[in-house]
C-alpha cells in the first residue's frame, strides 16, 4: 500500500510554544489530506480536511486559529498546534487520499506531550 | 446517537478461540464500509473492506447487514497476535471515515 509519513513521532513541549507536526505522502501524489487525533481509550475524531492549494475545512469544535493546517503541495501537510496547553496532548494521526481514489492511508500518528 | 457504536470489551479470549465483533452505523447513507486493526500506540491499519455479500480473508470474515445497519467481524482460531483494538470504520458518501471507538482484543496463550 501506500506510504505515509510523520515527522516527529514524538515531542514534548512547554505550554505556550508551537509545535508542528509534518505527514508526507512518499510514493503518490494527495490531493487530500485529513488530521485526526485520539486521546486515551478514545476513537479517532476528525478534526480537519484539506485539498492541495485550498483552506482546510474544520469540524465542528476544532479551532482554526489553534490549529494551523497547511497543504501547499501534493506530497506535504502540515499541522501546527499554536500556544499548546496541556490538554491539547493527544495523538495526532494525518491521513491521505489520492485524487479518485477511496482508500485513506495512515501515518504512524505523533505523540504530543505538552508539559 | 454515536456515528459509529461498537461494543468496547475487552475481550479476553483463550487461543484458538472464535470471537465475533458487532458495530452498529446511524447514517444510512453511508457506502463504504472497513474494519482497521490499530495497535497500542501505532496508526489504524486497513484490516479488510466489508462487503453486503460478505467477505472473508483467511481467519477473519466481515458480514455487512444494510437494513439493520449493523457491520460484524468474525475471528476463527484466535492467535496471540490478533490482540489488538479492532476499529469499524464506516465512510457516509465521498466523506472522511469516520472511526468507532474500538474493541479491545486479548488473546490469551
Amino acid at each position: 500500500g501506500a506510504v505515509v509519513s510523520q515527522h516527529p513521532s514524538w515531542v514534548i513541549c512547554k505550554s505556550g510554544t508551537s509545535v508542528k507536526i509534518e505527514c508526507r505522502s512518499l510514493d503518490f501524489q494527495a490531493t487530500t489530506m485529513f488530521w485526526y487525533r485520539q486521546f486515551p481509550k478514545q476513537s479517532l475524531m476528525l478534526m480537519a480536511t484539506s485539498n492541495e492549494g485550498s483552506k482546510a475545512t474544520y469540524e465542528q469544535g476544532v479551532e482554526k486559529d489553534k490549529f494551523l493546517i497547511n497543504h501547499a503541495s501534493l506530497t506535504l501537510s502540515t499541522l501546527t498546534v499554536t500556544s499548546a496547553h496541556p490538554e491539547d496532548s493527544s495523538f495526532y494521526i494525518c491521513s491521505a487520499r489520492g485524487a479518485g481514489g477511496q482508500e485513506q492511508y495512515f501515518g504512524p500518528g505523533t505523540r504530543l506531550t505538552v508539559t | 446517537r454515536k456515528e459509529v457504536e461498537q461494543d468496547p470489551g475487552p475481550f479476553n479470549v483463550p487461543e484458538g478461540a472464535t470471537v465475533a465483533f458487532n458495530c452498529t452505523y446511524s447514517n444510512s447513507a453511508s457506502q463504504s464500509f472497513f474494519w482497521y486493526r490499530q495497535d497500542c500506540r501505532k496508526e489504524p491499519k486497513l484490516l479488510m473492506s466489508v462487503y453486503s455479500s460478505g467477505n472473508e480473508d483467511g481467519r477473519f470474515t466481515a458480514q455487512l447487514n444494510r437494513a439493520s445497519q449493523y457491520i460484524s467481524l468474525l475471528i476463527r482460531d484466535s492467535k496471540l497476535s490478533d490482540s489488538a483494538t479492532y476499529l469499524c470504520v464506516v465512510r457516509p458518501g465521498n466523506t472522511p471515515l469516520v472511526f468507532g471507538k474500538g474493541t479491545r482484543l486479548s488473546v490469551i496463550a
